[in-house]
């Protein structure tokens, strides 16, 4: 089971939207609505954004939002703040191995 | 509020077996809604789920670690464990403890260790 596939990095300047893109397949991402997005700042652990595609936890921002089309999944960040910039993994449940992970997205904000 | 906590040894000798254990405080591990698991993150690299466990003593692994892999509970401790055998330098990362829903969600982890492979 390969790693699920995001960009490497994505950049935006304070207040524009950005989204972080995730593809998988259809064992995986395609296959259920159990895709979740996670936080990560350095030195500290994951924090939940984003659950079953598109819900969010209580606490988390509504500039997180959450979408899903076939085998990719979307995590989009409007009106982008400087404590936005972190790296973000998605996750899925998969029919083969349990759980999959992103490949990671490292946030910059210009 | 629920709060995970990893302890163990910091450094393993090649081939030798990791044992982390995970203490659960704020909340049951004998709760039927939750699992409980490990995942780890190797120095500058992406996450890697290890394998979940529920009160009960079932077990789930990643079939890539499953040969190597024991995740055990005790529930008198409030406590799950994880051993990893045979351990070589790739086996070198942070290892987190984390709660899992029934719905695939990973919404509570512990800090993190970071646990070093080498002689």
């Amino acid at each position: 089971q390969s790693a699920l596939t995001q960009p490497a990095s994505v950049s935006g300047s304070p207040g524009q939207s950005i989204t972080i893109s995730c593809t998988g397949t259809s064992s995986d991402v395609g296959g259920y609505n159990y895709v979740s997005w996670y936080q990560q700042h350095p030195g500290k652990a994951p924090k939940l954004m984003i659950y079953e595609v598109s819900n969010r936890p209580s606490g988390v921002s509504n500039r997180f939002s959450g979408s899903k089309s076939g085998n990719t999944a979307s995590l989009t960040i409007s009106g982008l703040q400087a404590e936005d910039e972190a790296d973000y993994y998605c996750s899925s449940y998969t029919s083969s191995t349990h759980y999959v992970f992103g490949t990671g997205t490292k946030v910059t904000v210009l | 509020q629920l709060q995970l906590q990893e302890s163990g040894p910091g450094l393993v000798k090649p081939s030798e077996t990791l044992s982390l254990t995970c203490t659960v405080s704020g909340g049951s591990i004998s709760s039927s809604s939750y699992y409980w698991g490990w995942i780890r993150q190797p120095p500058g690299k992406g996450l890697e789920w290890i394998g979940s466990i529920y009160y009960s003593g079932s077990t789930y692994y990643n079939p890539s670690l499953k040969s190597r892999v024991t995740i055990s509970v005790d529930t008198s401790k409030n406590q799950f464990s994880l051993k990893l055998s045979s351990v070589t330098a790739a086996d070198t990362a942070v290892y987190y403890c984390a709660r899992r829903t029934v719905t695939h969600i990973f919404d509570y982890w512990g800090q993190g260790t970071l646990v070093t492979v080498s002689s």
